[in-house]
């Protein structure tokens, strides 16, 4: 079976960086995305890593160790508007489904 | 990039009734995923939709329970039969434009009760 664990919870301040976490137990892998979803809306797509190391957009940066089997999501100079839930998803092989993480809510607080 | 629509946005049924949601596509997609999400909760993915081909159900959905359609390569319905109020949750259409990245629907809301 595939699992994936992300912390269930993050609170930070407006401007601070703030490191969510992944972890995923997998028969393969093929690579890791994140996702980005407000409170009644759809999830949108933020990054993606195949390879080791860190991989850089704008405010969000997105890390893997597939020898940790690990991954995290980086957000830096926070702002109200990245308040929301932040998932994980992990696909094993090519051709197969991405496997979503419980997903992570962050508040970001003034 | 895609832009996805869904009908309805949400709906109140009654216990025992069937749903078809659609799924409506800006552009021609060979694969199209149903997902369901409790509020609070993760993406479940109830089945992968083929054109001209049976949808692949994943453990734990049948089709007679999710009848799948998907009769072109920019459309599908989910129908959600016989519902129970365990039904009630958020589904979710969403498409691969690359083999990292989906593009979702808005959703539909559904409450059974």
């Amino acid at each position: 079976g595939q699992s994936l664990e992300q912390p269930s919870e993050v609170t930070a301040v407006e401007g601070a960086i703030v490191q969510i976490n992944c972890t995923y137990q997998t028969s393969g892998f093929y690579g890791l995305s994140w996702y980005q979803q407000h409170d009644g809306g759809a999830p949108t797509f933020l990054s993606y890593n195949a390879l080791d190391g860190l991989e850089e957009t704008g405010r969000f940066s997105s890390f893997l160790s597939r020898s940790d089997s690990y991954g995290y999501l980086l957000l830096q100079e926070l702002q109200m508007k990245d308040s929301a839930s932040y998932f994980c998803a992990v696909r094993a092989n090519y051709g197969q489904n991405f496997v979503f993480g419980p997903g992570t809510r962050l508040s970001v607080l003034p | 990039s895609a832009v996805i629509s869904q009908k309805p946005s949400r709906d109140i049924c009654q216990r025992g009734t069937s749903l078809t949601i659609q799924c409506q596509v800006d552009s021609q997609v060979t694969m199209m995923f149903w997902y369901r999400q409790q509020p609070g909760q993760s993406l479940t993915l109830i089945a992968t939709a083929n054109q001209g081909s049976e949808a692949t159900y994943e453990s734990g959905f049948v089709i007679d329970k999710f009848p799948i359609s998907r009769p072109n390569l920019t459309f599908s319905t989910l129908t959600v039969s016989n519902m129970s109020p365990e039904d009630s949750s958020i589904y979710l259409c969403s498409v691969e434009m690359s083999s990292y990245e989906q593009y979702f629907g808005p959703g539909t809301r559904l409450t059974v009760t």
